[in-house]
């Protein structure tokens, strides 16, 4: 229940592409989803997050779908670059649980040139 | 402004050893987390702190790992003894909680090699 389920793996798309990372929860406690972006040698950190009382977020080339009744969310990133590639992580916290923050196991994305 | 701080960045030890790690997180930031990462892994939260107290402990070996945030501030996190399936990036992150948000800043990490 505490598990948050990612995919795929890896990608690989060419640049102006646009890739989408899938997420899903079973935990409906989770009323927060953050994904973070790490590149290698440096510590995760926030792209964007939504909260499930909305459907959509945009936030320049990058957008949250949250879909509250299948338990999924994913992220599209749009025009993608090839400074986009590094690896992405989504993420389900609880805010009444101290937003303790549970992360899916990532996924590697590489935009060609 | 300053991010989080750790140190060391690399640290290469024999098994059943021990080793220390080191956080200053982000001035003014209550929460304090401490993750380990496995190579080709999401974060696993080991440890969170709200100021000094510990929140959340729930998936730290407490027989051989033990950390502790004196004053609110710094935070360390020791193993003890190693294994060789501790090896691992040891991220620390800190928080100000907002309302409904809360992002976590995370430093660079800490990169254990158990031998």
């Amino acid at each position: 229940q505490q598990q948050v389920k990612q995919s795929p793996q890896s990608l690989i798309v060419q640049k102006g592409g646009i890739p989408i990372i899938n997420c899903a929860y079973e935990n409906t406690a989770f009323d927060y989803f953050p994904w973070y972006q790490q590149f290698p040698g440096k510590g995760p950190a926030l792209l964007i997050a939504i909260r499930p009382d909305v459907s959509e977020k945009k936030e320049g080339r990058f957008t949250i779908s949250f879909n509250k009744s299948a338990k999924q969310f994913s992220l599209h990133i749009m025009d993608s670059q090839p400074g986009d590639s590094a690896t992405y992580f989504c993420a389900a916290s609880m805010s009444t649980g101290g937003f303790k923050t549970i992360f899916g196991a990532g996924t590697r994305l590489f935009v060609k040139a | 402004e300053a991010g989080v701080a750790q140190s060391p960045r690399y640290k290469i030890i024999e098994k059943r050893q021990s080793v220390a790690f080191w956080c200053n997180p982000i001035s003014g930031h209550a929460t304090l987390y401490w993750y380990q990462q496995i190579l080709g892994q999401g974060p696993k939260l080991l440890i969170q702190f709200q100021n000094n107290g510990v929140v959340d402990d729930s998936q730290l070996p407490k027989d051989r790992f033990s950390a502790e945030r004196l004053k609110g501030v710094d935070s360390t996190l020791k193993i003890q003894p190693a294994k060789l399936e501790d090896s691992a990036v040891y991220l620390c992150a800190s928080s100000l909680v907002l309302g409904r948000t809360n992002e976590q800043f995370f430093g660079p990490g800490t990169r254990l090699t158990v031998l």
